[in-house]
């Protein structure tokens, strides 16, 4: 399974955009790049995911580079509520199964 | 509503006894997993069902067992032989292995005493 490497911590203001990078440079072909959230002792949240297109949707942006090698979470407008843990993780080929194998993840302070 | 219950919430157990947390969904996923979490660290894989009557080891399968017997239920046994099984246990399921998305607890903070 390709790793991810993401900073340990981030801080951000409220109303202002929040950029998560992740650098997942083994990535091999058929793998997706998915960005999970984790609220203070609750379970872990889907944000959303992409394979070498950008993507978006209601919660964020994700930016993929052309070599797939990084990618970034983009939260337009961060609020207090986004405080949370934000994993990046790189799904194996679905023939593999899916087990979303998780790292530390980038801890994000909203401050106001 | 749908989705997916752990139960309970906290749960404490002496030294040396085994001990059954609760995963039951109701989104007709195929795909379970059960993970562990430690104060501070990311999640790790402890087993995985993609369908009834069939799981995998994960990263950190030695001293848990799990059973799949129904779509929707995915129980962890944590036992004796687990060294350090205090942690935050958070069940996972998705429609399939390839499902796009996990859908997770709430989490059962177990405590050993």
């Amino acid at each position: 399974d390709a790793k991810t490497t993401q900073p340990p911590s981030m801080d951000c203001a409220e109303g202002r955009a929040a950029n998560l990078p992740c650098n997942h440079s083994t990535i091999s072909g058929n793998e997706y790049v998915y960005w999970y959230r984790q609220i203070h002792s609750q379970g872990p949240q889907y944000i959303i995911h992409g394979l070498k297109n950008n993507e978006t949707n209601e919660m964020a942006s994700l930016i993929i580079t052309e070599d797939r090698k990084s990618s970034t979470l983009i939260l337009p407008h961060a609020t207090l509520r986004d405080t949370a843990v934000y994993y990046c993780i790189v799904r194996p080929h679905a023939a593999a199964g899916n087990k979303l194998t998780f790292g530390g993840g980038t801890r994000v302070l909203v401050k106001p | 509503d749908g989705g997916i219950t752990q139960s309970p919430k906290y749960l404490f157990r002496k030294e040396g006894q085994n001990v059954t947390l609760s995963c039951e969904q109701n989104l007709n996923h195929d795909a379970m997993y059960w993970y562990r979490q430690d104060p501070g660290q990311g999640l790790r894989l402890i087993y995985y069902s993609q369908i009834v009557n069939d799981f995998q080891k994960g990263d950190i399968a030695e001293g848990y067992s799990v059973s799949r017997e129904k779509k929707e239920s995915f129980p962890l046994t944590v036992t004796s032989a687990q060294k350090n099984p205090t942690a935050f246990y958070l069940c996972a399921s998705s429609i399939s292995v390839s499902g796009t998305e996990a859908f997770f607890g709430q989490g059962t903070r177990l405590t050993v005493v």
